[in-house]
């Protein structure tokens, strides 16, 4: 079976433009949660998706955002970027068992100059 | 807010030592899993523990879950430089099943 994907692996981009990320969970997998890790701050839950609905969120301001498509795959955007925002995004896929677990994929990294 | 306390935060050993890595909270988790993630990689499950006092055994990794699920603990018996990488703790709970509450994390590092 496939693991998670996301594209790009790699990206730079400049203050104050925008950027959408892109996640394909496992087959069978109908969420899928996004993280951001930094140095500081380590991993920090963004926000998830299941069945198209956000259905849980983290502390990012609404520059951050998401949308799930009807056949699982989900995207990230980020708007108005900022220096801080330099990350690797990660995203995880489940099916929501009850042993939460969560498989990863290998992550897009971010650069804002 | 539920938070994972891991300790330590770096770890540098000999090969063939044994070590421990620590991950505490105040809260209960429902299930508690542990990672390892290579530079640039994304994190690699390792396992899941869902059972006060359970205890999993994954070649030289054993993994405990506390009697009361707020902590655990993974030992590396016999570390080899292979073992190399970021150990992360993760807890989940409730009905917040798309979040996981990660710890800062632990990086090793076995000298050959």
């Amino acid at each position: 079976k496939a693991g998670v994907t996301q594209t790009p692996r790699y990206l730079i981009k400049t203050r104050g433009q925008q950027v959408t990320l892109s996640c394909s969970p496992i087959s069978g997998h109908r969420s899928v949660s996004w993280y951001q890790q930094t140095p500081g701050q380590g991993l920090q839950f963004l926000f998830e998706y299941f069945s198209e609905t956000q259905r849980n969120k983290g502390n990012f301001p609404g520059r951050f955002s998401g949308r799930q498509f009807s056949n699982s795959r989900s995207e990230m955007n980020v708007s108005t970027l900022e220096l801080g925002d330099s990350a690797l995004y990660l995203c995880a896929s489940s099916d929501r068992t009850s042993s939460y677990e969560q498989y990863f994929g290998p992550g897009t990294r971010l650069t804002v100059t | 807010t539920q938070l994972l306390e891991q300790s330590p935060q770096f770890l540098s050993i000999q090969e063939g030592e044994n070590l421990t890595v620590y991950c505490n909270s105040s809260s209960v988790f429902s299930s508690l899993q542990w990672y390892r993630q290579e530079p640039g990689e994304g994190p690699v499950l390792l396992v899941t523990v869902v059972t006060g006092g359970e205890v999993k055994k994954l070649k030289r990794l054993t993994f405990q879950f506390g009697d009361a699920r707020k902590d655990s603990s993974l030992h590396i018996t016999a570390a080899q430089t292979g073992d190399t990488g970021l150990y992360l703790c993760a807890g989940a709970g409730g009905t917040s099943y798309g979040k996981l509450t990660f710890g800062q994390g632990t990086i090793l590092t076995v000298h050959p």
